[in-house]
């Protein structure tokens, strides 16, 4: 079956690593998103990709990396550089034009600095 | 730049009853989608219902409706005959047709069915 596949489920971090969070899908899908979730809070867009080989800012960017090698892959990292790592991150994606169904999402990944 | 607004933090619903959960966005543009989902304790977020700026009626899907109020920009969901398994926190999104495939979320609500 077709979906996002995001790991590690949970992720536990020294503070001053970097960590690196996966997100694969085999949807076929042009576009793909990294989004940040605090706690009772809504959903903020860290980076984004429209197409391989390039990504643009979102939101909330400051801290973080990704990569778009490949179709399938979108992995980001979290860096040191970012102050409160600790939250629950969510990949997503969409086909290229504007569908009904909105997004795709992975099932999550939840960050915690020890 | 586009804004939705969920003023509802939290809402109790009695079992069997109808709940509405409120959305309110903000944009100039005129093409936009409006989408809600569904996000269990487990995380996952699962998309419940879908509203296109220029959809004359309001959409349904199973238990779940779309009330599109256009000129008072407001999409509220509305929940029939809520269940236990409804518990869950619930997000409006919205999406401009013209400015790429990128939703924008408002804070969530959490809703909580009572036996």
């Amino acid at each position: 079956d077709g979906g996002i596949t995001q790991s590690p489920k949970y992720l536990f971090r020294k503070e001053g690593q970097n960590v690196t969070l996966s997100c694969e899908q085999n949807l076929n899908h042009d576009a793909m998103y990294w989004y940040r979730q605090d706690p009772g809070q809504g959903l903020r867009l860290i980076y984004y990709s429209q197409i391989v080989n390039d990504f643009q800012k979102g939101d909330i960017a400051e801290g973080y990396s990704v990569s778009r090698e490949k179709k399938e892959s979108f992995p980001l990292t979290v860096t040191s550089a970012q102050k409160n790592p600790t939250a629950f991150y969510l990949c997503a994606s969409s086909i290229g034009d504007a569908s009904v169904y909105g997004y795709t999402f992975g099932s999550g990944t939840r960050l915690t600095v020890v | 730049a586009q804004k939705i607004t969920q003023t509802q933090p939290g809402m109790f619903v009695q079992e069997k009853e109808a709940v509405t959960l409120d959305c309110t966005y903000d944009t100039s543009d005129q093409s936009y989608g409006l989408f809600w989902y569904k996000q269990p304790s487990s995380g996952e977020m699962i998309f419940l219902i879908y509203q296109g700026s220029y959809d004359e009626q309001n959409a349904t899907e199973g238990r779940y409706s779309l009330n599109f109020q256009k000129a008072r920009k407001s999409a509220n969901l509305v929940i029939s005959a809520s269940q236990l398994g409804d518990s869950a926190m619930y997000f409006c999104a919205m999406r401009l047709f013209n400015a790429g495939n990128m939703l924008t979320f408002g804070g969530g609500t959490r809703l909580m069915v009572k036996p």
